[in-house]
């Protein structure tokens, strides 16, 4: 099945340090949503972003949905250990379509 | 309060004999969807449910089946044939419209 590109795959940051991440896809995305996983969780939804140049945040967290709809980007502002886990972005085409996942961006803080 | 749950957490199989994973949620919500996660990998879809009696092959549905017999209710049976199984899987719902997934806490699975 299709798959958005998400960057990096992984990262290796000291605690303080801003992060970014992005998601790009060759499709239109109605909707743009941003998930993190624990170690040994399941995914929990950060940000929601519904509109194309949209900009929400969430506490330290800001994501962006691209004005061509076909991509989206998560910042994290002065990172702190338990920061770590795997992030995910997901793409929705139409309201009620399934979800299409990146492949994760793992994030290890260095404290 | 509303919830996913999965179980158990952990889950030890010898090869060759089928398992069940359970799935149960009360948020209401009509569809139900199962993911398999390998290590360093992202979440590949297995089946998916949009309503009671009726389900849909994901990804990779080899090897895997399911029922829908309930609102609530999504299991997942790993069958003998499914050639490498162990992994973590997640079982997510959703509400429609435009607000994602619900995931649980997922059940490692270990084969041996």
């Amino acid at each position: 099945g299709q798959q958005l590109n998400q960057s990096p795959q992984s990262m290796f940051i000291q605690e303080g340090e801003d992060v970014s991440m992005n998601c790009t896809s060759s499709s239109i995305f109605n909707t743009w949503l941003w998930y993190k996983q624990d170690p040994g969780e399941g995914p929990v939804l950060l940000i929601a972003l519904y509109k194309a140049g949209e900009l929400t945040s969430n506490g330290r967290l800001t994501a962006q949905f691209g004005i061509t709809r076909k991509d989206s980007f998560l910042n994290i502002s002065a990172s702190i250990p338990s920061d770590v886990g795997i992030y995910f972005c997901a793409g929705q085409k139409t309201s009620g379509s399934r979800l299409t996942f990146g492949e994760g961006t793992q994030l290890t803080v260095n404290p | 309060d509303g919830g996913i749950t999965q179980s158990p957490k952990y889950l030890f199989r010898k090869e060759g004999q089928n398992v069940t994973l359970s799935c149960e949620q009360n948020l209401n919500h009509d569809a139900m969807y199962w993911y398999r996660q390998d290590p360093g990998q992202g979440l590949r879809l297995i089946y998916y449910s949009q309503i009671v009696n009726d389900f849909q092959k994901g990804d990779i549905a080899e090897g895997y089946s399911v029922s829908r017999e309930k609102k609530e209710s999504f299991p997942l049976t790993v069958t003998s044939a499914q050639k490498n199984p162990t992994a973590f899987y997640l079982c997510a719902s959703g509400q429609g419209g435009a607000y994602g997934y619900t995931f649980g806490s997922g059940t490692r699975l270990t084969v041996v």
